[in-house]
C-alpha cells in the first residue's frame, strides 16, 4: 500500500486566516484527491489534482477558496482560505493504485476555526 | 445518482463476538467497492477491496462479501476484539466513488 504522509495533522486556526495543508507520497502518483469529512458526516470530494495541470473540482467547491498545488508526482498542497467556523472538517488525500482502482488515505488533517 | 446506505448507524457488542456490517448501494454497475476503517480523528485505513467481478475477498479475520444484483456488500468480523472499535465506511466505485455514512463500531471487553 501507498504511505501517505499529512501535515499538519491538527491545528487550531482562527477565523479569516488560511491554512495549507501538505501530502507526500512514497512513490509517484498520477493523480490525488482531496477530501473533506465534516463533522459526523462521510466524506467529500473537493477536488482531483493532477501533476501539471489545473485541478478539477467538484461542486459546491472553489478553486478561490481551496487553491490546490501539484509541482510534482509525490506532492501536493491543499490551501483552506479565508476560514470560518464552517471549514472545521478533517481534511484527508488520497492517491489511487490505478491497477486495482484501490484507493489510500492520508492520516488526515483535523481543523477546527475558532 | 449512486446512494450507498450504511446500517445500523452505530453497533455495540462483545469481545469476541462474530458480527456483520452491512452496506447498501441503488446502483449496481459498479467497478468496486472498498472497505474501510477510521478511528476517531483519523484517516482512512483500507481493509477489503472488492472489484465487480468477485464475490468476496478475505484478509485475516475479515471477510467481505458482494453482491452486486441485490445491491449489497457485508463485512464480516471474526472472534471480535477491542482493537476492531472504529467507524467503517464502504465506498462503491462506478462513475464516482461514493461512501456510505458509516457504522460506528464499539467492541466491549
Amino acid at each position: 500500500s501507498a504511505v501517505i504522509s499529512q501535515k499538519p495533522s491538527r491545528d487550531i486556526c482562527q477565523r479569516g486566516t488560511s491554512l495549507t495543508i501538505q501530502c507526500q507520497v512514497d512513490s509517484q502518483v498520477t493523480m490525488m484527491f482531496w477530501y473533506r469529512q465534516q463533522p459526523g458526516q462521510s466524506l467529500t470530494l473537493i477536488a482531483t489534482a493532477n501533476q501539471g495541470s489545473e485541478a478539477t473540482y467538484e461542486s459546491g467547491f472553489v478553486i478561490d477558496k481551496f487553491p490546490i498545488s501539484r509541482p510534482n508526482l509525490t506532492f501536493s498542497t491543499l490551501t483552506v482560505s479565508n476560514m470560518s467556523p464552517e471549514d472545521s472538517s478533517i481534511y484527508l488525500c488520497s492517491v489511487l493504485r490505478p491497477s486495482t482502482g484501490e484507493l489510500f488515505f492520508g492520516e488526515g488533517s483535523r481543523l477546527t476555526v475558532l | 445518482k449512486q446512494e450507498v446506505t450504511q446500517i445500523p448507524a452505530a453497533l455495540s457488542v462483545p469481545e469476541g463476538e462474530n458480527l456483520v456490517l452491512n452496506c447498501s448501494f441503488t446502483d449496481s454497475a459498479i467497478y468496486n467497492l472498498q472497505w474501510f476503517r477510521q478511528d476517531p480523528g483519523k484517516g482512512l485505513t483500507s481493509l477489503l477491496l472488492i472489484q465487480s467481478s468477485q464475490r468476496e475477498q478475505t484478509s485475516g479475520r475479515l471477510n467481505a462479501s458482494l453482491d452486486k444484483s441485490s445491491g449489497r456488500s457485508t463485512l464480516y468480523i471474526a472472534a471480535s476484539q477491542p482493537g476492531d472499535s472504529a467507524t467503517y465506511l464502504c465506498a462503491v466505485k462506478n462513475e464516482k466513488l461514493t461512501f456510505g455514512t458509516g457504522t460506528r463500531l464499539t467492541i466491549i471487553p
